[in-house]
């Protein structure tokens, strides 16, 4: 069963820093595209980033260019989202998703979800 | 960039059938995909390439597109069905790549 379990959202003021970390099982997770996608209070979803297999291509949204980096540790079958200079319009849920590349340009699993307040 | 715009709400009876559209400029020349989330879960994935249903997505929900518009059709609905429903599609001309739908709340009367 395919499995990604999102950790490390929490509330944190304006210009600081966190690092979300998805754990992935029930697949083969360096054979995968992987994406963080986001979904602010009673917002719609938006996609934030995602990474290559090998983790040789990385892309993000305009909006967080910059700021947040995507990586991924294959070993350890996890992914994660270090994020810097956070703004209040990032407050959302972060949700870790296989898929988005090489024509696989949906999202077929998704972790429940950690959510980001940014706020003073 | 992209925009993908679909109606804030259907209502529809048990029983009946729902149609969720998706209009986007010549959407019919993309893949579609759709998603249904309900209320403080995460999304999950109904229909992917316009219409191939992922294992243990019911028959009843199908999906098309064409020209401008894309459609998510829910046959004999059910009140498990109400949740909110997001298309979505990749666009390499927009600053998003991976563009989502507007919502669209489906509610079971």
């Amino acid at each position: 069963e395919v499995q990604l379990v999102e950790s490390g959202g929490g509330l944190v003021q304006p210009g600081g820093s966190l690092r979300l970390s998805c754990a992935a099982s029930g697949f083969t997770f360096s054979s995968y595209w992987m994406s963080w996608v986001r979904q602010a209070p009673g917002k719609g979803l938006e996609w934030v980033a995602n990474i290559k297999q090998d983790g040789s291509e990385k892309y993000y949204v305009d909006s967080v260019k910059g700021r947040f980096t995507i990586s991924r540790d294959n070993a350890k079958n996890s992914l994660y989202l270090q994020m810097n200079s956070l703004r209040a319009e990032d407050t959302a849920v972060y949700y870790c998703a296989r898929g988005g590349g090489d024509g696989y340009n949906f999202f077929d699993y998704w972790g429940q979800g950690t959510l980001v307040t940014v706020s003073s | 960039s992209y925009v993908l715009t679909q109606p804030p709400s259907v209502s529809v009876a048990p029983g009946k059938t729902a149609r969720i559209t998706c209009g986007g400029n010549n959407i019919g020349s993309k893949s579609v995909h759709w998603y249904q989330q309900k209320p403080g879960q995460a999304p999950v994935l109904v229909i992917y390439y316009d219409s191939d249903r992922p294992s243990g997505i019911p028959e009843r929900f199908s999906g098309s597109n064409s020209g401008n518009t894309a459609t998510l059709t829910i046959s004999r609905v059910e009140a498990g069905d109400e949740a909110d429903y997001y298309c979505q599609v990749w666009d390499s001309s927009s600053d998003h790549f991976y563009v989502f739908g507007t919502g669209t709340k489906v509610t079971v009367l």
